[in-house]
């Protein structure tokens, strides 16, 4: 039974350009949570998806960065127009369902660097 | 706001001793769960063990167990017989019952010695 994936492990964008990050969770859940990590720092939630919706985004930035879950395919997460502080490690969890009960459980995540 | 504190930015520990690593947190919610997670040098966030908040029994999973202080809002994590491949940061987490997302601590970076 695979993990979390989230591709690609790193990814290195110049400044003004796109970054899409992707995550694909556990089989069988369909609760997707995206957290990011600066560096010497802890996770930071930025949003939460269930598959076609956006449950809460209270932790995502007002502008660039968006995220979606569609029916098929994997979590993306999309930075626009990116900038050196969002350099960062981007992480995914997956849950089966909704809510405290359920463990999230971590990709690997995706290192993102700004030049 | 619901925060999470780990005062220990970094600890130490001798091979096959035993190490508790600590975290407060604060929040106004009365059913919740606490966990700790494990990030190792590749970056995997790995669940090491999790408290259920209305449970009076403090968790364990082998080696590891926690004190679990609901009063005084304390959850810290004790490693016996520490072993070189419990080197890497611990974060300590929570989330409530009325949110999904989990909030962590600073982290704590462990180092064990030979």
């Amino acid at each position: 039974n695979a993990g979390v994936m989230q591709n690609p492990r790193h990814l290195v964008r110049r400044r003004g350009q796109e970054a899409r990050l992707r995550c694909s969770p556990m089989k069988g859940h369909s609760h997707v949570y995206w957290y990011r990590q600066l560096p010497e720092e802890g996770l930071k939630f930025m949003v939460y998806l269930q598959k076609e919706n956006i449950i809460d985004e209270s932790g995502m930035p007002k502008e660039r960065f968006s995220a979606e879950f569609p029916k098929e395919g994997p979590s993306i997460l999309r930075i626009q127009q990116v900038v050196r502080g969002d350099s960062a490690a981007y992480f995914c969890a997956s849950s089966p369902g909704p809510g405290w009960e359920n463990i999230q459980y971590f990709g690997a995540g995706t290192r993102l660097s700004v030049l | 706001a619901q925060t999470v504190t780990q005062s220990q930015p970094e600890m130490s520990v001798q091979e096959a001793e035993t190490v508790t690593l600590s975290c407060t947190y604060d929040t106004s919610e009365s059913d919740y769960y606490l966990f700790w997670y494990k990030q190792p040098p590749s970056r995997q966030m790995i669940l090491v063990i999790r408290q259920e908040a209305y449970k009076q029994q403090n968790a364990t999973e082998n080696r590891f167990s926690v004190n679990f202080q609901k009063a005084a809002k304390s959850f810290s994590l004790k490693i016996s017989d520490s072993q070189l491949g419990d080197a890497a940061m611990y974060f300590c987490a929570f989330h409530t019952g009325t949110a999904s997302k989990l909030t962590f601590g600073t982290g704590t970076r462990l180092q064990v010695t030979l």
